[in-house]
């Protein structure tokens, strides 16, 4: 069965630290998704990226980078030099491929509420 | 380009009537999801529509039911609410072979049932 765990349920640093959100995923398909939203106190949820099964490159963008490993089934979130605006809950979401490459439904961790205090 | 729209915002239903939500995805999209979310929760899949056909199915009850329609918008529709259906109820859309791009989530709706 399909399951994503964040263990962390809440976590609270200073602006400018380094935070790391964990996020460890099970599933049997060999070609599937993962993706990180955001979500602020407004409620939408914002996302920040998709990664397929196939590439396990670790990316950067700006301020967040993310580091995927197969071999520990870990989809971990890194906010550099954490902000105020980034205090939101973030969720972590697996998929199975579905219909030929498109996504399946979104299955969703219980989320870790980052608070980012100045 | 507008994103995903929801409407209403907030909504507030006894229990036992019926209540529709509606959704219009993000311009070129095709396929419209919906998610209920409690509180404190991540969102839990309740079905997806593609080319007004609901193809995949969350472990949700009969009362919840949808709908899409030509121009690709989307209704959910929960009949005999219950007061556990209270929650934000989260629509997304995304494109059939959208590439890298995640679905894109509307603000939701916000549904009390008392």
């Amino acid at each position: 069965a399909q399951k994503v765990t964040q263990a962390q349920t809440e976590i609270s640093v200073v602006e400018k630290e380094d935070v790391t959100l964990d996020c460890v995923y099970e599933t049997r398909d060999t070609t599937y998704y993962l993706f990180w939203y955001k979500q602020p106190p407004s409620g939408e949820l914002v996302f920040l990226i998709r990664r397929n099964s196939f590439d396990e490159q670790n990316e950067i963008s700006g301020r967040y980078s993310w580091n995927f490993q197969k071999s520990t089934s870990s989809f971990n979130f890194t906010i550099t030099a954490s902000q105020v605006v980034d205090s939101a809950v973030y969720f972590c979401a697996l998929s199975e491929s579905y219909y030929g490459g498109s996504q399946g439904n979104l299955i969703f961790g219980k989320g870790t509420k980052l608070s980012v205090k100045p | 380009d507008a994103g995903v729209t929801q409407s209403p915002t907030h909504l507030i239903k006894t229990r036992g009537q019926q209540v529709t939500l509606r959704c219009s995805p993000k311009s070129g999209h095709d396929t419209v999801s919906w998610y209920q979310q409690a509180l404190g929760q991540g969102p839990q899949f309740i079905f997806q529509y593609y080319e007004e056909e609901e193809r995949q199915r969350g472990n949700f009850p009969d009362r919840f039911s949808g709908h899409q329609f030509p121009n690709y918008s989307s209704e959910l529709n929960v009949n005999a609410l219950l007061l556990g259906d209270s929650a934000l109820y989260l629509c997304a859309s995304s494109l059939e072979n959208g590439g890298r791009l995640g679905a894109f989530f509307g603000q939701g709706t916000r549904l009390t049932v008392v």
